[in-house]
């Protein structure tokens, strides 16, 4: 069973506007979130993390938001360019036996055009 | 930059055949994961290790084996590859026991026939 979820396999926005990612999870102990870009044929790229004491993180262009009670977190990409094309990975961890090993959505596509 | 490299990067290779997938980091990162990824799905970790001569597995059942003898070095074995091995194998370092992201490798991809 996934505990994090990724239910839009696929996003397009133009070249300007915003882009709005999102994720969701099912575990409570769940307190380290990331996000990561992945562009075809390469590894993952960290992006931007979200610690569960916090409800926003910002960085540039991309701001994380969390919403612990409803268990969300989103990404927002402001503007949108296109070479942020790729596909993003929601993140999510809790300390178990004294390091935190992520558990992964299975990725949102996003496209920007031009 | 990340420094960790993964080779090689694509391997074609017959059912039965005995593969080591490379991985070498230069960052001095304690801490070494495996992921086994296909297209649309999750990243499932396989394999990981907090240090020399430290290997778990993960949470994803695998027939492979690793190995930790140097820091730096997190090599994967399949012993006898078959098709349902075909896949993007992505191996991963992260520094210390702090809240912090982990580097990853460009990825093996993997087709076995």
């Amino acid at each position: 069973d996934q505990q994090v979820k990724q239910n839009s396999p696929s996003l397009s926005v133009q070249e300007g506007r915003i882009s709005i990612l999102n994720c969701d999870y099912t575990n409570s102990m769940f307190d380290y979130f990331l996000w990561y870009k992945k562009y075809p044929a390469e590894g993952p790229t960290f992006l931007i993390s979200i610690s569960s004491i916090k409800d926003k993180n910002e960085d540039g262009r991309f701001t994380v938001f969390l919403n612990k009670s409803a268990k969300h977190l989103s990404l927002h990409i402001v503007p949108s360019q296109p070479g942020d094309s790729a596909v993003y990975f929601c993140a999510a961890s809790a300390r178990a036996g004294g390091s935190y090993i992520p558990t992964f959505g299975r990725g949102t596509s996003l496209i920007v055009h031009p | 930059e990340a420094d960790i490299y993964q080779t090689p990067r694509y391997l074609v290779i017959g059912t039965g055949k005995k593969i080591t997938l490379e991985c070498s980091q230069t960052m001095g990162h304690d801490k070494m994961y495996w992921y086994q990824q296909d297209p649309g799905m999750e990243l499932h970790l396989i394999h990981y290790s907090y240090g020399v001569n430290s290997t778990e597995k993960g949470d994803l059942s695998s027939e492979s084996t690793v190995s930790r003898i140097r820091t730096e070095h997190f090599p994967l074995t399949l012993e006898s590859a078959r098709p349902s091995h075909t896949s993007q194998y992505l191996c991963a370092s992260k520094r210390g026991q702090e809240l912090n992201e982990q580097f990853f490798g460009p990825g093996t991809r993997l087709t076995v026939l």
